[in-house]
This record gives C-alpha cells, structure tokens and sequence, in this order.
C-alpha cells in the first residue's frame, strides 16, 4: 500500500494564480483532512472530510475549498494565491473520526507564493 | 478552538542524556497523541493516551497523561542521535457540531549529538 500519497511535492504561484493540491489515500479510510504547517507554529486544520461527499470548515478554511467525491480522493483548491498562503501542506486520513484514532500523513506539499 | 502550549521549542542534548517534552493546556482533552516528524515528511504517530494518568512506554520513551486530562509530557532516557527529530502534542476534543478534532502543539525540535 501506498498510504496517503500527495502531489505535487514543491510548487510555485504567483499571487492571484490558482492550483489543486492533489491527494489520495489507498486505505479506505473514511476521514480525510488537509493540514498546513508554519515554521515554528505546529498545523492547523484548514478542512476535512468524513466521507464522500461531505466536507466541513476546519480552524483555518479561508482563500481553500475542498470537495471529496470519491473515498480516495480529497483535493484542496486555492483560487487567488495569496503570500499569506506560503506553507506546507500536509494530508491525512484516519480510518474513523473517534478521540482515538491514528491520523496517517502524506509527505506534504511546499507551496510558496511570491 | 483549543491550544496546546508544548516546551521547550528547541532542545539540544549530547547522546546518553536524559530529556523531557511537555504538553500544556487549560483544557480538557479526550486523549492526547504524541507525533514524531522527520525533515520533509509528515507526521507518524508514536502514542495515543486515553485515561487521566495513563502512562505508556515504547522502548526509551515514556508517555504520561495529567491526572486531569490537560496536559501531558514525553521522556526519553538515553537519548540517541536516532531520536533527532520535531515532536508534536495533539489532542483530540469534540467540537460544536459534535465531531472530534485534533488540535496540534507547535512542538519541540530536538537535536541529540553523538
């Protein structure tokens, strides 16, 4: 198995360009979530997914949308690329949303917008 | 939202030496997880404690979790330039809407030197 598998792994906007980061996870995991991470400031939840079709707002959600139309797949778009957006950012899924559960990790995507 | 304030930010230690990571809050969380990341890759879980004054040991490193389910903290003895590394807190804690979320600390960069 592959795990959480992210793509692509170091990019480049200009501000006000748009891009996917792609991500998809072979597990069947039902919970999908996208984290970004700031040096020194730990990740912060931006969206996640309990399932296809169902997405919410996580700490962090403005300038991102989200859609999950399959199991496997959970995208993370950003319409006008902003400096503020410079980041990694990671993706994970857990096979349920419980207090409990292990949370797997993509190796992360390193976005900067100049 | 709910924070977790981890210290030290930074440590840096000679192999052999003892060490200890701790993970502060005001609130109360339903477990803690400890994660471990490597440069370039996302984060791999180590230890999930659920019960007030749960303690947990993997090899050289314990997990203990507060009394109160507010704060936790990590020990290693023996450190080994293997354990070089960015150490991360999170907790899970049920939101509004009913769903369990995982609030990361900033972490603690630990650097262990032959």
């Amino acid at each position: 198995n592959a795990g959480v598998t992210q793509t692509p792994k170091f990019r480049i906007l200009k501000i006000g360009q748009s891009m996917t980061l792609q991500c998809t996870q072979d597990m069947n995991h039902n919970y999908m979530y996208w984290y970004r991470q700031d040096p020194g400031m730990g990740l912060k939840l931006i969206y996640y997914s309990v399932g296809a079709g169902i997405t919410d707002k996580g700490e962090v959600p403005n300038g991102y949308n989200v859609s999950r139309s399959t199991t496997e797949d959970f995208p993370l778009r950003l319409e006008l690329a902003a400096p503020s957006q410079t980041s990694v950012y990671f993706c994970a899924s857990s096979y349920q949303g419980t207090n409990y559960n292990e949370q797997f990790f993509g190796p992360g995507t390193r976005l900067t917008v100049l | 939202t709910q924070l977790l304030e981890q210290s030290p930010q930074f440590l840096s230690i000679q192999e052999g030496e003892n060490l200890t990571v701790y993970c502060n809050s005001s609130s109360v969380f339903s477990s803690l997880q400890w994660y471990r990341q490597e440069p370039g890759e996302g984060p791999v879980l180590l230890v999930t404690v659920v019960t007030g004054g749960e303690v947990k040991k993997l090899k050289r490193l314990t997990f203990q979790f507060g009394d109160a389910r507010k704060d936790s903290s990590l020990h290693i003895t023996a450190a080994q330039p293997g354990d070089t590394g960015l150490y991360l807190c999170a907790g899970w804690w049920r939101s509004g809407a009913g769903s369990y979320q995982l609030t990361f600390g900033k972490g603690t960069k630990l650097s262990v030197i032959p």
